[in-house]
């Protein structure tokens, strides 16, 4: 069965330290990955999606930067973290051609001190 | 970008009563997909409904889809406390399949 594993699932990290969020998928190939943020009580906002190994698409100007260095690996990355990249983190995977909803991780909690 | 448009932004009900919730969007569509998320945690998918149909059920979840009209609607009926959560429409609107999201309906259910 298709399992994804997001971790850690809570990170308190000082304005400026680098950040490595990692997802990974099991259980299929050739996914399509997404990093989306969520502020409290609001919507999701994508990220990042990736088709496949080593391409990624940025959809929001940001401080982040997303990798894909294996097909069923997705890394969401920073330098030096702002307190405005505080949110909810997750990771998703759908199958390449639709038809099938989204599977999600369960989250990384991420506050910038 | 956002395009699904759920209302009511929050819903308080008691416990089984029916809970009803509605998305609007904006573009064609390959079909719609309703989700559900525990506070903090993530997002899980309950339904999806496709352009071509009208209305689709899952066990106590009723789904209609009027694309004349750009609306959802998701009905839950005899609503229990572990409903509590809230509840996301998203859009497929072409093949690239990138879902556009809604901002979500949070449901409370009294005991």
């Amino acid at each position: 069965s298709q399992t994804i594993h997001q971790w850690p699932a809570t990170l308190v990290q000082p304005v400026g330290s680098p950040l490595s969020l990692e997802c990974t998928v099991e259980g299929t190939s050739n996914p399509n990955l997404y990093w989306y943020r969520q502020a409290a009580g609001r919507g999701l906002q994508l990220l990042f999606y990736s088709v496949g190994i080593g391409q990624i698409s940025s959809e929001v100007p940001q401080n982040l930067s997303a990798s894909r260095p294996q097909d069923r690996q997705f890394i969401l990355s920073s330098k030096k973290l702002l307190l405005s990249d505080s949110g909810f983190y997750l990771c998703a995977w759908s199958v390449r051609r639709g038809g099938v909803g989204y599977t999600f991780g369960s989250g990384t909690r991420l506050t910038v001190v | 970008s956002q395009q699904g448009e759920e209302d009511p932004q929050a819903l308080s009900i008691q416990e089984g009563e029916n809970a009803t919730m509605n998305c609007s969007y904006k573009t064609s569509i390959n079909n719609l997909q309703w989700y559900r998320q525990n506070s903090g945690r993530g997002l899980v998918h309950l339904i999806l409904i496709r352009s071509n149909e009208r209305e689709k059920h899952s066990g106590r979840l009723r789904v209609t889809l009027d694309t004349s009209k750009k609306s959802s609607s998701l009905l839950i009926t005899a609503s229990r406390a572990a409903d509590t959560a809230s509840y996301f429409c998203a859009t497929d609107p072409d093949s690239n399949y990138q879902l556009i999201w809604g901002a979500g309906t949070k449901l409370i259910i009294k005991p």
